[in-house]
């Protein structure tokens, strides 16, 4: 089966400090993860993917995740925050095998709140 | 621009309408999905479909029918709307051939009154 557990609902920095927001994952077959974000009434945007190449994945904004295959965890962090920062994450992951293929299982998400 | 368009993108109905939400895109996408988000729930996965004329249930399709009667378009139907089904709806395609790829639309947020 597959899943995804984003440890934190919510977590507040100040400006300037590191981000982090934790992700586990389960799945029955190599997998593919990915961080989106979503600000305030908008839609969903990519932060980054991981595909099965190198662990540690950069993406936009600053951003990066490390793959952690025997922690199954895939924890998106930022050395700085920005006020702009601020939004909901969401963890995903999706099978890169079997019946559900390319499906996306996506965690309940964690709000991000940058105080200035 | 290309990309995944939804419409409405803003819909109040009374409970006991009904409604279709369409999603069109325009990349050849083989692979459509219709989602809901709801708070402190992330996405879930309504219907799916792998290529025009298919259609399959995710997690929560109760309450709703899809089509997928051209490649390029994917209705969500809602037959009899009820209050639970206040959400946010989310569409998606991907291409074949790879578990990433996927382009969201802007959403359509639906309240039941």
């Amino acid at each position: 089966a597959q899943s995804v557990t984003q440890l934190d609902s919510h977590v507040s920095v100040s400006e300037g400090t590191p981000v982090l927001l934790r992700c586990n994952y389960s799945s029955s077959y190599s997998p593919s993860l990915f961080w989106y974000v979503q600000h305030p009434n908008k839609g969903l945007q990519l932060l980054l993917k991981y595909t099965s190449a190198a662990t540690l994945v950069k993406g936009i904004n600053g951003f990066e995740a490390e793959f952690k295959k025997s922690e199954t965890s895939f924890h998106l962090t930022k050395p700085s925050a920005h006020m702009s920062d601020a939004a909901e994450y969401f963890c995903v992951v999706s099978d890169r095998g079997g019946s559900t293929l390319g499906r996306l299982y996506f965690g309940r998400g964690t709000q991000l709140t940058v105080w200035p | 621009n290309a990309g995944v368009t939804q419409t409405p993108k803003f819909r109040v109905l009374k409970t006991g309408q009904s409604m279709t939400l369409l999603c069109a895109q325009d990349m050849n996408h083989e692979y459509m999905y219709w989602y809901r988000q709801d708070p402190g729930m992330g996405l879930r996965l309504i219907h799916y479909s792998v290529g025009e004329g298919t259609t399959a249930k995710g997690e929560v399709p109760d309450g709703y029918n899809v089509s997928r009667l051209k490649k390029q378009n994917f209705l969500l139907g809602l037959e009899s709307a009820a209050p639970s089904q206040t959400s946010v709806y989310f569409c998606a395609s991907r291409s074949n051939g790879g578990a990433y790829g996927y382009t969201f639309g802007s959403g359509t947020r639906l309240t039941v009154v």
